[in-house]
């Protein structure tokens, strides 16, 4: 298995809504990402676990808050979000600790009404 | 911010034909990866070269990356159809392999 699965693939939530996104890869990998992507913009990283703890938070707001329950997990839980937030949400996954290529899911679609 | 840019933001090439997109950085890094994305989908990872490489191939792709200029280039051989996407290249951190950023991306057309 060499892929990373994002689900839901779409997601519409209101702003007083709580949704989460998820993530999984069987790949071994130990550091997971989730970045955050507009239209005709470049990825923008958001969050890095590394062996399941949080080692990069890119000053992102409260109500993005991450999760990793397992080496194969990676949660991404919404809440009170705002209009601006929609965007793709991508995942990845890479072999920790030495730099390797990046594994990327195919993305969940948030549009927040 | 270690975000690169890349040059040109848009190419558009006859099938065929051979396509180059570079791409500058900021600070020092462990290695360079490029990417490829069809529109709205995931990335794919193309080629990783290291900060103590100069070229490298895969199949149709050469990357060079002259740390010296802080920049790399991507060339796409004997572009076909299929190549039509974005482009990008993420660099890490010196000290930080595991934080790794997107340039801006080269928006490439080949036209059939």
């Amino acid at each position: 298995d060499t892929e990373v699965t994002q689900t839901p693939k779409h997601l519409v939530m209101g702003m007083t809504n709580k949704k989460s996104l998820k993530c999984e890869q069987h790949m071994g990998h130990r550091a997971m990402y989730w970045y955050k992507q507009k239209a005709k913009k470049p990825p923008e990283l958001m969050f890095v676990y590394s062996y399941e703890k949080l080692s990069i938070n890119e000053s992102v707001p409260s109500r993005f808050s991450p999760e990793c329950p397992n080496s194969s997990l990676l949660n991404l839980h919404l809440h009170a979000l705002q209009p601006e937030d929609s965007a793709l949400y991508l995942c990845a996954s890479s072999l920790a600790p030495l730099p390797q290529p990046g594994v990327f899911g195919e993305g969940s679609r948030l549009t927040v009404l | 911010s270690q975000q690169g840019e890349e040059d040109p933001q848009a190419l558009s090439i006859q099938e065929g034909e051979n396509a180059t997109m570079n791409c500058s950085y900021k600070t020092s890094i462990n290695n360079l990866q490029w990417y490829r994305q069809n529109s709205g989908r995931g990335l794919v990872h193309l080629i990783l070269i290291r900060s103590n490489e100069r070229e490298k191939h895969s199949g149709r792709l050469r990357v060079t990356l002259d740390t010296s200029k802080k920049s790399s280039s991507l060339l796409i051989t004997a572009s076909r159809a299929a190549d039509t996407a974005s482009y990008f290249c993420a660099t890490d951190e010196r000290y930080n392999f595991n934080k790794f950023y997107f340039g801006s991306g080269t928006k490439l057309n080949v036209k059939p």
